[in-house]
C-alpha cells in the first residue's frame, strides 16, 4: 500500500514563493502528480514526476527525489488565486491509479 | 484535453431514497472510471473502479449493494447511491485516466442527505 504525508496548512504571502512538500511510502513506483483543488471543486492536474529532478511549468514547479521517496511543489509569485488545497498522489505499484495525501491547505493573504 | 462530464453538481434527496450520479466522457472513450468519495477536509478516497463491459472492482470496506457502478458503454458510467443515509453526504467524483500519468475528473457531485 501506500504512506503519502504533506503538511495539513500553510500560509503564504501574496507575491511570495511557497515549497509544499511530500513523502511517500509505496510498493512499486509509477510517478508522482500533483494537484489542485479548490473548495467544493474537482482537482485540477498540475504535475506528474516520474524522473528525479526538477520539472517547470510557469510558475509551478515539482521535485521529484525517488531515492528518498520525496516531493516538493515550489510555488512561485503567488497569487490569491493560488489559495486551495494540493494533493500529492502516488499510484498503487503496478498501476497508475492515484492514492491521494490529505492534501495541504495553502492560504494566501495580501 | 480530455473531457468528463459529471451531472448532478449537487443533490439533496430524503434518507433512504436511491441518487444516482452519472460521468460521461465527452470527446474520448472511457474504458475505466474511478470513482472517488471526499468528505470535508479529508482526501479523496478510491471506491471503486468501473470497467466498461465488467463488474465493478471495489475498494476494501466499500458496500458494493449500497454503492452500485454500472458502465454499459465506453462513454457512460454511473454511480447510484442506494438506500442514501445522512452519513452517505459527502463529495463524489469520477475520473477517467488517460496516458500514465494524468487522470480526467467530473466537476464533482455534491449529496446532502437530510
Amino acid at each position: 500500500g501506500q504512506n503519502i504525508d504533506q503538511p495539513t496548512e500553510m500560509t503564504a504571502t501574496e507575491g511570495a514563493i511557497v515549497q509544499i512538500n511530500c513523502t511517500y511510502q509505496t510498493s512499486g513506483f509509477n510517478g508522482l502528480f500533483w494537484y489542485q483543488q479548490h473548495a467544493g471543486e474537482a482537482p485540477t492536474f498540475l504535475s506528474y514526476n516520474v524522473l528525479d529532478g526538477l520539472e517547470e511549468k510557469g510558475r509551478f514547479s515539482s521535485f521529484l527525489s525517488r531515492s528518498k521517496g520525496y516531493s516538493y511543489l515550489l510555488l512561485k509569485e503567488l497569487q490569491m488565486k493560488d489559495s486551495a488545497s494540493y494533493l500529492c498522489a502516488v499510484p498503487s505499484g503496478g498501476s497508475y491509479i492515484p492514492t491521494f495525501g490529505r492534501g495541504t491547505s495553502l492560504i494566501v493573504h495580501p | 484535453g480530455a473531457v468528463v462530464s459529471q451531472h448532478p453538481s449537487w443533490v439533496i434527496c430524503k434518507s433512504g431514497t436511491s441518487v444516482k450520479i452519472e460521468c460521461r466522457s465527452l470527446d474520448f472513450q472511457a474504458t475505466t472510471m474511478f470513482w472517488y468519495r471526499q468528505f470535508p477536509k479529508q482526501s479523496l478516497m478510491l471506491m471503486a473502479t468501473s470497467n466498461e463491459g465488467s463488474k465493478a472492482t471495489y475498494e476494501q470496506g466499500v458496500e458494493k449493494d449500497k454503492f452500485l457502478i454500472n458502465h454499459a458503454s465506453l462513454t457512460l458510467s454511473t454511480l447510484t447511491v442506494t438506500s442514501a443515509h445522512p452519513e452517505d453526504s459527502s463529495f463524489y467524483i469520477c475520473s477517467a485516466p488517460g496516458v500514465p500519468g494524468e487522470a480526467f475528473f467530473g466537476q464533482g457531485t455534491r449529496l446532502t442527505v437530510v
